[in-house]
């Protein structure tokens, strides 16, 4: 089965706007991507969702090219709150079994 | 509208003991996942289950673990003889859609320590 890809760590300064690309091989064809977002000692929290092309919610923006073999996630300006881990989820299917993964997660660190 | 509850919060076990960890998917919600997550880890899957049904359990170890999600009641997953490797943070998530949209909703999760 494919597996998700996103890098493990990245920094930014306060106001800066951020893009984490995870990449997805072998998608399944009906399959959403949806990143979440997780602070210590708390479960992930759903940030953002989409197929392909572009999707805007008041928090962030997700690129998905038409291949959809990638995924960016933009935060916008981002402030100090934003420190957390980024998850990117896909499912995959093959060989008759379904299983849903995540990647590593991104520690993103914003800096004052 | 209450969101994923998981209890306990905190669990600690000794080796060879039993573990039980509850999870009340929100309202409406007929899917549930499980999912461990080891320290300074992504967070790995388990086991995805409907009611009364086990859909998928390829992340399930194949011996000591065990799910289940019963017509009426929340989804329990049961961790057996429970080793120190066991150790972690095991959430549970739930979703109202098709698991293909894969919009899941976390609980706080339930961190086990075995001594």
């Amino acid at each position: 089965l494919a597996k998700t890809t996103q890098p493990i760590s990245m920094d930014s300064y306060e106001g800066q706007e951020v893009n984490i690309t995870c990449s997805h091989n072998n998608i399944a064809t009906n399959d959403y991507i949806t990143w979440y977002q997780q602070f210590p000692s708390q479960g992930p929290r759903f940030i953002i969702q989409g197929y392909k092309t572009k999707v805007t919610n008041e928090v962030a923006s997700l690129f998905i090219p038409a291949d959809r073999k990638s995924s960016t996630l933009s935060l916008p300006r981002v402030s100090l709150s934003d420190t957390a881990v980024y998850y990117c989820l896909g499912g995959y299917s093959g060989a008759g079994s379904y299983q849903l993964t995540f990647g590593k997660g991104t520690k993103l660190s914003v800096i004052p | 509208n209450a969101g994923v509850m998981q209890n306990p919060r905190h669990l600690v076990r000794r080796r060879g003991q039993e573990a039980r960890l509850r999870c009340s998917p929100m309202k409406g919600h007929s899917h549930v996942y499980w999912y461990r997550q080891l320290p300074e880890e992504g967070l790995k899957f388990m086991v995805y289950l409907q009611k009364e049904n086990i859909i998928d359990e390829s992340g399930m170890p194949k011996e000591r673990f065990s799910a289940e999600f019963p017509k009426e009641g929340p989804s329990i997953l049961r961790i057996q003889q429970v080793v120190r490797g066991d150790s972690a943070a095991y959430f549970c998530a739930s979703s109202s859609q098709d698991i293909r949209k894969n919009e899941q909703f976390f609980g706080p999760g339930t961190r086990l320590t075995v001594l």
